[in-house]
């Protein structure tokens, strides 16, 4: 595709639910990042992907929270045990290289917890 | 910790007008300081970035103004159209991870 793909858009889930977010990043994009932001605020990094291996994970929130890229492209973030202050939009982000260039974001993935 | 912050919160421009947003960064290791364009419903488009070995960059009707002695850095979009209208995130890293300010609503009147 021409740019990040994200699915679903929107999710609605009951607290204490699973929830599995995908996020397709352009072709041949080495970073991935994963973003969240919540309403009226300015996305706050979750993770960080350089091909398959998880670089930085410094900004998951918890321990509930978890993503994966297992072979370098396609990566899907998991939040167990869904709380009503992980509702929030999800963004996924690429990028050609490392530091410095620039980031693609997908339309996120609004989630809400009920 | 808030690390980079930016105001205003909101900005009301008459067409053909310049707004002007700002921000304050406190990590003076941070060398990368982009903008980025929001609209309802879809994720941030790199805008414009700019290095701190300049103090100003220019493209089309954009323009960041960067003073690293007062750790600030400035967006100012010449003859606002009703287009612009958006929320702007202006942003700062060293590393991967991009700290990101809390946006200005930009509304542009014709």
């Amino acid at each position: 595709g021409a740019g990040v793909s994200q699915s679903p858009r929107y999710k609605v889930a009951k607290r204490g639910q699973d929830v599995a977010l995908r996020c397709d990043p352009i072709s041949g994009h080495v970073s991935l990042f994963w973003y969240q932001q919540a309403l009226g605020q300015g996305p706050e990094f979750l993770t960080y992907f350089q091909n398959e291996a998880q670089l930085d994970k410094s900004g998951l929130p918890s321990d509930r929270f978890f993503a994966e890229r297992p072979e370098g492209s396609v990566s899907t973030l998991k939040i167990q045990r869904t709380q009503q202050e992980d509702s929030a939009v999800y963004l996924c982000a690429s990028s050609l290289d490392r530091v410095f260039s620039p980031l693609h974001f997908g339309n996120g993935t609004r989630l809400t917890v009920t | 910790q808030q690390q980079v912050k930016q105001s205003p919160q909101s900005l009301i421009v008459q067409k053909g007008g310049i707004s002007i947003i700002n921000c304050a960064y406190e990590n003076t290791a941070f060398d990368y300081f982009p903008w980025y364009q929001q609209f309802p419903g879809k994720g941030p488009a790199l805008l414009i970035a700019i290095r701190p070995d300049v103090s100003e960059k220019k493209e089309g009707r954009f323009t960041i103004s960067f003073n690293k002695s007062a750790k600030q850095f400035s967006l100012h979009i010449m003859d606002s159209q009703p287009g612009d209208s958006a929320t702007y995130f202006c942003a700062a890293s060293n590393t991967d991870k991009l700290i990101f300010g809390t946006g200005t609503r930009l509304q542009v009147f014709p």
